[in-house]
């Protein structure tokens, strides 16, 4: 069974430039996410779609980040622009409702210079 | 969701078990515990979970006291390869967010040849 799949997997911009980083979840999973990982920290979500609708967007920057869930597959997570504390991982990952059972990409690693 | 405290770091010699303590005393009685584990540049992993009852797996075991306010992550025979953050997280099972998890700082387990 394949994985989260995500890219790109490394990206660096300057600060006020714009990004968007592409994740594919696992055939059939409902639900995905997009969590923040700065380093030496655990991952923030960010986003949690349902299908094609939003869950919980209540940590999002929204003055600069945005996402969306086209058709309940695949999803982009957008920065513009994007700011120096923005570099960070950012994870995908993806599950069956009914569990906690996620199941997380390798990542995108975006700095920010 | 409840917090949990874990110690920051640990180590653990090859081939002896590693026990990764953690603790959550304000748990809700509907509120299972979860542990995912976060290996150097990948994303993190889902290793096991319960309720009030002792559980393994392939990778692990998990011992939850009987108030359910502590619970230790039994790795019998660690290996190189287990060096990893591990994450201890509570949430509600079905709540209606979604399966959110709410990432804290971990422990840092370190085997040691």
């Amino acid at each position: 069974e394949a994985g989260v799949a995500q890219s790109p997997r490394y990206k660096i911009i300057e600060k006020r430039q714009s990004v968007a980083f592409w994740c594919n979840p696992i055939s059939g999973h409902a639900t995905l996410y997009w969590y923040q990982q700065i380093l030496g920290q655990g991952p923030k979500l960010l986003i949690q779609f349902q299908n094609n609708g939003v869950v919980d967007d209540s940590q999002l920057p929204k003055d600069r980040f945005s996402a969306e869930r086209l058709k309940g597959v695949d999803s982009t997570l957008k920065i513009q622009p994007a700011k120096l504390e923005d570099s960070a991982v950012y994870l995908c990952a993806s599950s069956w409702r009914e569990t906690g059972e996620l199941f997380f990409g390798e990542g995108s690693r975006l700095t920010v210079l | 969701d409840a917090k949990t405290t874990q110690p920051t770091s640990m180590d653990c010699a090859e081939g002896r078990a590693a026990n990764l303590p953690c603790n959550h005393s304000t748990i809700s009685g509907n509120e299972y515990v979860y542990w995912y584990r976060q290996i150097h540049s990948q994303g993190p992993q889902y290793i096991i979970h319960g309720l009030k009852n002792n559980e393994t797996n392939e990778m692990a075991s998990l011992i939850i006291t009987e108030d359910r306010k502590s619970s230790t992550l039994i790795l019998p025979h660690a290996t190189l390869r287990d060096t990893a953050v591990y994450y201890c997280i509570v949430r509600v099972a079905n709540n209606n967010a979604g399966n959110m998890l709410t990432f804290g700082g971990g422990t840092r387990l370190m085997v040691k040849p």
